[in-house]
């Protein structure tokens, strides 16, 4: 049974910083890996997609990683804003069935 | 364009009752999506609707429907409330119909959702 895990639940960091957020996942059969954005009474936002034969997928400041064979995958988030404070979740595609399986998220909180 | 709206935004109620939520997509978007998300589970899919038919469906009790009309406004029913199904309920909207369950996360535009509350 596929399990996707989110370490820290929480993070507390000052501006400017770099920091990386990490998930893994249980079974590697996956078909793409998808870190989301979620910010209270706004909903969630795609952030990045990356397919399972891909290792890594930019968009600005935020690089997402993907080591398959290990079930891992970290979000990078380079030189951080307090705009960036909000929950990252990740979640895997995966079976026949094609089901999203979701993090708990990461709640980050960027302070000026 | 507007948004994914969704009403209301904070409801109470008390267990036995039932409930039922409203989802507006964005216009031209004939998918409509339902999750739950507590903290414990996390997000979970419920039902996909796609032109008015229920597409894909999640693992819940069937005290959890929907419906979807030509407009493609959507509405969830949760019958017999339980103090479990407290959580936040989102919806989402898309012009196409996903891959599977809950897989279109990556195209769907998302509503703030309804926190439901349990007593």
């Amino acid at each position: 049974k596929q399990e996707v895990t989110q370490i820290p639940a929480a993070l507390s960091v000052p501006e400017g910083e770099n920091l990386v957020l990490n998930c893994s996942f249980t079974d590697s059969a996956i078909y793409n890996l998808q870190w989301f954005r979620q910010d209270p009474g706004k909903g969630l936002t795609s952030l990045l997609l990356i397919q399972s034969s891909q290792r890594e997928q930019t968009s600005g400041r935020l690089n997402a990683s993907l080591d398959k064979s290990s079930g891992r995958s970290t979000l990078y988030i380079a030189a951080s804003q307090p705009g960036d404070s909000a929950t990252y979740l990740c979640a895997v595609e995966t079976g026949n069935n094609r089901k999203l399986i979701w993090g708990l998220g990461t709640s980050l909180a960027v302070n000026p | 364009k507007a948004g994914v709206t969704q009403t209301p935004r904070y409801l109470i109620k008390t267990r036995g009752q039932q409930v039922t939520l409203s989802c507006s997509p964005i216009s031209g978007h004939r998918s409509v999506s339902w999750y739950q998300q507590t903290p414990g589970q996390g997000l979970q899919f419920l039902f996909e609707y796609f032109s008015e038919t229920q597409r894909n469906k999640g693992n819940f009790p069937g005290r959890f429907s929907g419906r979807q009309f030509s407009n493609s406004r959507s509405e969830m029913n949760v019958s017999t409330l339980e103090l479990g199904d407290s959580a936040l309920y989102l919806c989402a909207s898309s012009p196409h119909l996903s891959r599977g369950l809950g897989s279109g996360a990556d195209t769907q535009y998302f509503g703030p959702g309804t926190r439901l509350t349990v007593l």
